[in-house]
């Protein structure tokens, strides 16, 4: 797999933006770096994913660094209901799709 | 709404028993995706079809098994229950087959069977 490193938990005040980190060393070259959040028991949703480049949609930007070590999820305006685990993921080569503890968002008001 | 359709939405049965979950894909998806989450535990990864074919496997118990029809649903079907396979079940469904090394096909997630074994 490759691994990917996430803290625990982060808090946000709301109306702020929102940085989540991830490191994903073991990264292959052609292998996407995917984010996919949890509200409470929902099912988890997918936010956002990319290779190289930079990546941003309606939901959030995805800023990947240049070696692809690492990449940050923005939500650029967090509001309460952004409040959810968050989860970085980058699928193995075994196919196995893992999610790891992901990150703890808690949006403060 | 992700168009995965998951059913039943709770199930509440006794020790020993055996149940069926089954997944609706969105339409267009070939592969799915079987998911455990125990209370506040992560997701577990159980197994992954694609065009009614195995392709992946976690750590899923032998008293558990899946299979995907030709119409492209699939059924978890869950064995010889015990408490501590109370649960969360979620199923998701992806365009691709998963073959990395150049996955480029999100999950999209369905609402999950809520499994109580009593």
């Amino acid at each position: 797999d490759a691994k990917t490193t996430q803290p625990p938990s982060m808090d946000c005040a709301e109306g702020r933006a929102a940085n989540l980190p991830c490191n994903h060393s073991t990264i292959s070259g052609n292998e996407y770096v995917y984010w996919y959040r949890q509200i409470h028991s929902q099912g988890p949703q997918y936010i956002i994913h990319g290779l190289k480049n930079n990546e941003t949609n309606e939901m959030a930007s995805l800023i990947i660094t240049e070696d692809r070590k690492s990449s940050t999820l923005i939500l650029p305006h967090a509001t309460l209901r952004d409040t959810a685990v968050y989860y970085c993921i980058a699928p193995s080569r075994d196919d196995k799709i893992i999610f790891g503890k992901g990150t703890r968002l808690h949006i403060l008001p | 709404d992700s168009g995965v359709t998951q059913t039943p939405k709770h199930l509440i049965t006794a020790t020993g028993q055996r149940v069926t979950l089954r997944c609706s894909p969105r339409s267009g998806d070939l592969s799915v995706y079987w998911y455990q989450q125990s209370l506040d535990q992560g997701l577990q990864f159980l197994i992954q079809y694609y065009n009614g074919e195995e392709r992946a496997k976690g750590n899923i118990l032998e008293r558990f098994s899946a299979q995907q029809f030709p119409d492209l649903h699939s059924e978890l079907n869950l064995s010889s229950l015990e408490l501590g396979d109370s649960a969360l079940y979620f199923c998701a469904s992806s365009v691709g087959s998963g073959l990395s090394r150049s996955y480029n096909s999100p999950l999209h997630f369905g609402n999950g069977t809520r499994l109580t074994v009593t």
